[in-house]
């Protein structure tokens, strides 16, 4: 079964950099996935796909100071120089040929 | 820029049938390579992935909610539906329509239309 498993909650510091995952349930760890964010009250917007070997494609307007990597069934967003407006859920996504799959959320501090 | 909008009822009774529209601009539902999905969020928890249709009319639906859902597309309005019967307050949440895919199963979901509120009250 495919299954996205996220922490609950991160914190960071004002101008720090925080690193949130996504792991791949057992057998899909070639899987991409994406990254979505949504910000208090606000419907996600999505930042980028993020392949197996790391390389990834931004959507529209999303800054440099996201990037994503990957390590194994592991999916990785890390946001540097944490500004207020970061604060937000993150939800990774992945997709079969007929199904999607959110993971439960990452909800975001900046401290 | 495309662009998608929900509409419809923001209250519904229980046991009866959700009816929602989302109008897509900037770009055409017709378009052979995208898919296009409900996705609802009940208020205070994570994302739920309703189904998908394809311009054809193909879908695809969320096992736990395939017996009371049915997606319908209508190319000359560039608009798509979503239709859910026999509701209960559990399925009380904002709804957000998107490009949901692409045929060559390597496309995330990468618009958002902007949500609605559906509440599901006597």
């Amino acid at each position: 079964q495919l299954v996205l498993t996220q922490s609950p909650s991160a914190s960071a510091s004002l101008g720090a950099s925080v690193k949130l995952t996504c792991t791949l349930s057992s057998g899909h760890s070639s899987y991409a996935i994406a990254w979505h964010q949504q910000q208090p009250e606000k419907g996600p917007r999505y930042l980028m796909k993020l392949n197996s070997d790391g390389s990834h494609s931004k959507g529209d307007g999303i800054p440099d100071r996201f990037s994503g990597s990957s390590s194994g069934a592991e999916r990785y967003l890390t946001i540097s120089s944490l500004q207020s407006e970061d604060e937000a859920d993150y939800y990774c996504q992945t997709w079969g040929t007929d199904i999607r799959v959110f993971g439960g959320g990452t909800e975001l501090t900046v401290l | 820029q495309l662009q998608l909008q929900e509409s419809g009822p923001g209250l519904v009774k229980p046991s009866e049938t959700l009816s929602l529209t989302c109008t897509v601009s900037g770009g055409s539902i017709s378009s052979r390579s995208y898919y296009w999905g409900w996705i609802r969020q009940p208020p205070g928890k994570g994302l739920e992935w309703i189904g998908n249709i394809y311009y054809s009319g193909s879908t695809y639906y969320n096992p736990s909610l395939k017996s009371r859902v049915t997606i319908s597309v209508d190319t000359s309005k560039n608009q798509f539906s979503l239709k859910l019967r026999s509701v209960t307050v559990a399925d009380t949440a904002v709804y957000y329509c998107a490009r949901d895919g692409c045929t060559s199963n390597s496309c995330p979901i990468d618009y958002w239309g902007q949500g609605t509120l559906v509440t599901v009250s006597s």
